[in-house]
């Protein structure tokens, strides 16, 4: 079985630019959670998807943040423009169930860098 | 509000030697815990959970993890470290809503030979 992909694995752009992260999570999955790693700081919720609605976008910064999941498939999130603060590394994350208890099946993560 | 503390941010053990890694949460509720290990280049692999019943949760690669309700505490062991075991380690609270995990800041492991 794949796990959860995501790309690209690292990106780097200028302050101003946009990007977009992909996370494709595993077949099947109607959950799907991102992420972001602050270097040396812990993993912080971003916003979590059901299908294709936004269950909670509680953790998303501000409005230069938006991500999608058209179909209810993959996700992408597009940071626009994108700030010194952006960088980091954005985890996606998927389960079968959406409780508290369901496990979490992280991807590698996208490291990005703002310069 | 929920949090999630790990102390240590890096530890040195030599292969062979015993190893604990710290969690302490903060939750309202009965909360569900899980310990997550990620390795260079890798996404972040589910080591062990604990959710109710008995405190001491066996995982895989050897690990286990002890939850302490009076202490807010849910420590993970493993008797005998292996050089493999260098990786960073996270601690995680899942919300009862199903919507976020909370995460410790992690704890970086180097193993020595």
């Amino acid at each position: 079985e794949a796990g959860v992909t995501q790309f690209p694995s690292h990106s780097v752009i200028e302050k101003g630019q946009t990007v977009t992260l992909r996370c494709d999570p595993i077949s099947g999955h109607d959950n799907l959670y991102w992420y972001r790693r602050v270097m040396g700081k812990e993993i912080k919720f971003l916003l979590h998807f059901v299908k294709e609605s936004k269950q909670d976008e509680s953790g998303m910064p501000n409005n230069r943040f938006l991500a999608e999941r058209t179909g209810g498939t993959y996700s992408t999130l597009k940071v626009q423009p994108a700030e010194l603060e952006d960088s980091g590394v954005y985890f996606c994350a998927s389960s079968q169930g959406g409780l508290g208890q369901d496990t979490q099946y992280f991807g590698p993560g996208t490291r990005l860098t703002v310069l | 509000a929920q949090s999630v503390t790990q102390p240590d941010i890096h530890i040195t053990v030599s292969e062979g030697a015993s190893l604990e890694l710290r969690c302490n949460y903060s939750y309202g509720a009965t909360p569900y815990l899980f310990w997550y290990v990620q390795s260079p280049g890798q996404g972040l692999q589910l080591l062990l959970k604990y959710f109710s019943g008995d405190t001491l949760v066996q995982g895989i690669k050897g690990f286990e993890a002890e939850f302490k309700r009076s202490q807010s505490s849910f420590n993970l062991r493993k008797p005998s470290v292996h050089w493999s075991d260098a990786a960073e380690y996270f601690c995680a609270v899942g919300d009862h809503l199903g919507n976020q995990f909370y995460f410790g800041t992690g704890t970086s492991l180097t193993v020595i030979p």
